[in-house]
């Protein structure tokens, strides 16, 4: 693929419902990283992935928020029972070596 | 935990001035990157430089990281340089962001 794809480009769903979000990486990338962007605000760092691994989860803001990796491609970034503090832009970037290629991030709102 | 603080937050410019944007940080890091967000959000990885000098055209880079600081240097500026500069710390499979400091270049 040319870039980093994520989808939905924009999800607005409920409190307390579950949302998948999606990360495509560039082909051949082995690391994958999570970051969160509140409005206005500066760039959280969530989780990243080396391979399908992830060697530190503490940076995921609580217990309802989980990511995976499978193939070594694909990762899903999940967040139970949402709340409207969960309401920001959620961005994915992968890499080879050093330099990140983001993606166009996802904007989630939680009404 | 380590904190990264860059300055100045804010900076407006005229077209072709030259800027200095700094990242300091508050102990040993694995490695820093300097990022640029434009208006509509996207953003690009300008660095990884966990010492030394870089340089990418008008661009530039230099980390000591015996005295905790880095430097992003843009020359001759232009508009499309505008938007939020970033700079990030690794330490320890983590990766901390700054808050940031706003360019804004005048035509």
């Amino acid at each position: 693929g040319a870039g980093v794809s994520q989808s939905p480009s924009n999800k607005v769903t409920e409190k307390g419902k579950d949302v998948e979000l999606r990360c495509d990486p560039i082909s051949g990338h082995t690391a994958l990283y999570w970051y969160r962007q509140s409005l206005g605000q500066g760039l959280e760092f969530l989780i990243y992935f080396q391979g399908n691994s992830a060697p530190d989860k503490s940076g995921l803001p609580s217990d309802r928020f989980s990511a995976e990796r499978t193939g070594g491609s694909v990762s899903t970034l999940t967040i139970q029972r949402t709340q409207q503090e969960d309401s920001a832009v959620y961005l994915c970037a992968s890499s080879f070596i050093e330099t990140q290629y983001f993606g166009p991030g996802t904007r989630l709102l939680v009404l | 935990g380590i904190q990264v603080e860059q300055s100045p937050p804010d900076l407006i410019l005229q077209e072709g001035a030259n800027s200095t944007l700094r990242c300091n940080f508050s102990d040993s890091v694995n490695n820093l990157q300097w990022f640029h967000q434009n208006p509509w959000g996207q953003l690009i990885n300008l660095f990884y430089i966990p010492s030394g000098t870089k340089q990418n055209g008008r661009l530039s880079a230099t980390t000591v990281a015996t005295e905790r600081y880095s430097l992003l240097y843009i020359s001759s500026s232009q508009t499309t340089d505008s938007g939020v500069y970033f700079c990030a710390v690794n330490r320890d499979d983590k990766i901390i962001f700054g808050k940031g400091t706003r360019l804004h270049i005048l035509p």
